[in-house]
């Protein structure tokens, strides 16, 4: 069975530090393109950022709100992705899932549409 | 405030067609045929319910079907159910240099089964 499973949420004051964990299961890992979705109270879904598969050249990007504070890595021998937090705000306040597109035939949508999910992990900042 | 724009609410009974819109500009929605539509309910992680525009992942009810004319991208359900009442997330693929980001999503919509 697919399994994404995310931990390291919590609380922490506003410029403080987070490390999400993403543990994956079930399917190829090092072929995956990973990506960071979260969700936050009345703001709706916003796309944190992604990391692409070694293969793929291993490149991360992110969204405009967290590019320079939050970074993306990989540990592919553990099959888990992480999420480093720094300099967090009360808006990065949010449900953090861990999600991955997936490939029909020769076409990956990794990027584009999102078929599995975590079952997310919270961050809540605030003094 | 969301990248596209979603109404916060919808509703119809049961066995009556709901459409949701959600629109964006040129560089998301109008720009790529990459269109994504997500199912939330309760407590529970969202569920890919329609891709590129209009297709279905396998398991999605045939009662779910997307459309996009311009910026405007469409999710109708026809023949509501009980359980389709859940909230609902639009999402494009998006020039990064003009939207700040690779993927953009709208702010939900609230569909209510009366």
């Amino acid at each position: 069975e697919v399994q994404l499973v995310e931990s390291g949420g919590g609380l922490v004051k506003p410029g403080g530090s987070l490390r999400l964990s993403c543990a994956a299961s079930g399917f190829t890992f090092s072929s995956a393109w990973m990506t960071w979705i979260r969700l936050a109270p009345g703001r709706g879904l916003e796309w944190v950022g992604r990391s692409k598969s070694r293969t793929n050249g291993g490149t991360t990007d992110y969204g405009a709100p967290v590019k320079g504070r939050f970074t993306i890595s990989r540990d592919d021998s553990k099959n888990t992705v992480y999420l480093q937090m720094d300099s967090l705000k009360t808006e990065d306040t949010a449900l953090y899932y861990c999600t991955q597109g997936f490939c029909s035939g020769t076409t990956c949508h990794w990027d584009d549409a999102f078929n599995i999910w975590g079952q997310g992990t919270m961050v809540t900042v605030s003094s | 405030q969301s990248a596209l724009t979603q109404p916060p609410s919808a509703s119809g009974s049961p066995g009556q067609s709901v459409t949701i819109s959600c629109t964006g500009t040129s560089s998301d929605v109008g720009g790529y045929n990459y269109v994504s539509w997500y199912q939330q309910h309760p407590g529970k992680a969202p569920k890919l319910m329609i891709y590129e525009v209009n297709k279905r992942p396998s398991g999605v009810p045939d009662r779910f079907s997307g459309s996009k004319s311009g910026n405007t991208a469409s999710l109708t359900v026809s023949g509501l159910q009980a359980e389709d009442e859940a909230d609902y997330y639009c999402g494009s693929y998006a020039d990064p240099s003009s939207r700040g980001s690779l993927v953009v999503f709208g702010g939900g919509t609230k569909l209510t089964v009366l």
